[in-house]
């Protein structure tokens, strides 16, 4: 499977916990996004990176989250010290540089689930 | 006022029937636009992309008025596989953001029904 890969599928934390996933892009796309969503709601952009840099993160953000793509391939994204609120999807999706017009690529997600 | 509004929905219509999505963005500087399918406890997939000339794909028609900041999506005699949300989607700056990024409106559920 060429696609998009998230790992894991599914993760249920307790409140206070540390949780991490990871996205394996697809092998050519320099850009890769993560993104979370609610139930009801489109996907809420977090942050994004160009090759190992990561050039925009959301306002929304809290210093909990962070996120990295040390050699410009796969990345991770962490959570620290979990909240309820913190319960979502949380899609990763990559494009080649991006230009008008150029699709994103979706990974199936990790679902989080916070008790 | 949200980046990406779309329609609330549910839309609930009989197979046959003809349904219109209607979509805005607040950046009159956004460069491209698309609309993305959404299946239950699916990751989004883009269906088409949308242009100022419109565009077409069988059934689905794409429509962009930049000058009134619009997209519109029309989908003809519906069928019970096109049951999904429907994620209007644009390459915007948002507000306080560095670069652009694709911006999703909070997606509008169609159901078909036999």
């Amino acid at each position: 499977d060429t696609g998009v890969s998230q790992d894991p599928r599914h993760k249920i934390t307790k409140r206070g916990q540390n949780v991490t996933f990871r996205c394996d892009p697809i092998s050519e796309h320099n850009r890769l996004y993560w993104y979370r969503q609610t139930l009801g709601q489109g996907p809420e952009f977090l942050t994004y990176f160009q090759n190992e840099a990561q050039l925009e993160k959301s306002r929304l953000l809290s210093d909990r989250f962070s996120a990295e793509r040390p050699k410009g391939s796969f990345s991770t994204l962490e959570i620290q010290r979990t909240e309820q609120g913190d319960s979502a999807m949380y899609l990763c999706a990559s494009t080649p540089i991006q230009g008008a017009g150029t699709e994103a690529f979706f990974g199936q997600g990790t679902r989080l689930t916070v008790v | 006022r949200k980046e990406v509004e779309q329609d609330p929905g549910p839309f609930n219509v009989p197979e046959g029937a003809t349904v219109a999505f209607n979509c805005t963005y607040s950046n009159s500087a956004s460069q491209s636009f698309f609309w993305y399918r959404q299946d239950c406890r699916k990751e989004p997939k883009l269906l088409m992309s949308v242009y100022s000339s419109g565009n077409e794909d069988g059934r689905f028609t794409a429509q962009l008025n930049r000058a009134s900041q619009y997209i519109s999506l029309l989908i003809r005699d519906s069928k019970l596989s096109d049951s999904a949300t429907y994620l209007c989607v644009v390459n915007m700056r948002p507000s306080g953001a560095g670069s652009y990024q694709l911006t999703f409106g909070k997606g509008t559920k169609l159901s078909v029904i036999p």
